[in-house]
């Protein structure tokens, strides 16, 4: 089973609207990482936050993060077409070798 | 702006045959690696590579290896490919913390 996992699997909002996307973990962690991929690219890091950290903001993002309940969110205000991608959440484990481990990934679908 | 470039985009080929993807990255950094992302978008680490210490998933099969000339070189070689091969290779390396990736190599296996 995955270590992260995101939902909802899929959403779809119009332009303008803000959207939410929320990711649960299983395991002790030192960083919660965001990532978007977009269609025919790799992804790309939106946002990494610490876990000493509750909330980093990017721009139009904002992303929370709640060790106690082992759980983070995305949001994106004032939502484009471009912002249509897959998000992901990636989390690196407190103990072991540095690894980057992706969440399944929620495709959000911006329309005009 | 891509500094992570892998060739080919695309590979068509059938079972058994051996097959080669590049990559190369322009950012200086000494760590690369190789992830396996399938069509439900599923994103899987197979190996991870600085300075000649490799890493590997023990959950790839043999058939896949690494090859490396130097840092900014990390290149992926599937010795006799499978139908469940058929995925986008993704490159990528990384500098404190952040993974750059590549745009993926798509693998059909006929």
């Amino acid at each position: 089973s995955q270590l992260a996992e995101e939902n909802p699997w899929a959403l779809s909002v119009h332009e303008g609207e803000s959207v939410t996307v929320n990711c649960s973990y299983k395991t002790s962690i030192t960083a919660l990482q965001w990532y978007r991929q977009k269609s025919g690219e790799g992804p790309a890091q939106l946002i990494l936050i610490r876990s000493n950290e509750r909330e980093k903001r990017n721009g139009r993002l904002r992303a929370t993060l709640d060790t106690s309940s082992q759980s983070s969110s995305l949001s994106i205000t004032a939502t484009r077409c471009e912002d249509t991608a897959v998000y992901f959440c990636a989390t690196v484990a407190s103990s072991g070798s540095w690894q980057l481990i992706f969440g399944s990934g929620t495709q959000l679908t911006v329309m005009p | 702006e891509t500094a992570v470039f892998q060739t080919p985009n695309y590979h068509v080929t059938q079972v058994g045959n051996e097959v080669s993807f590049n990559c190369k990255q322009t950012l200086g950094h000494d760590t690369m690696y190789w992830y396996k992302q399938d069509s439900k978008k599923l994103l899987k680490i197979m190996f991870s590579y600085n300075n000649k210490q490799l890493i590997v998933n023990e959950t790839v099969p043999r058939r896949f290896s690494p090859q490396s000339s130097d840092k900014a070189h990390l290149n992926l070689r599937i010795k006799s490919v499978e139908p469940e091969d058929s995925a986008v290779y993704l490159c990528a390396s990384d500098r404190e913390d952040t993974l750059y990736f590549g745009a993926g190599t798509r693998l059909s296996v006929l």
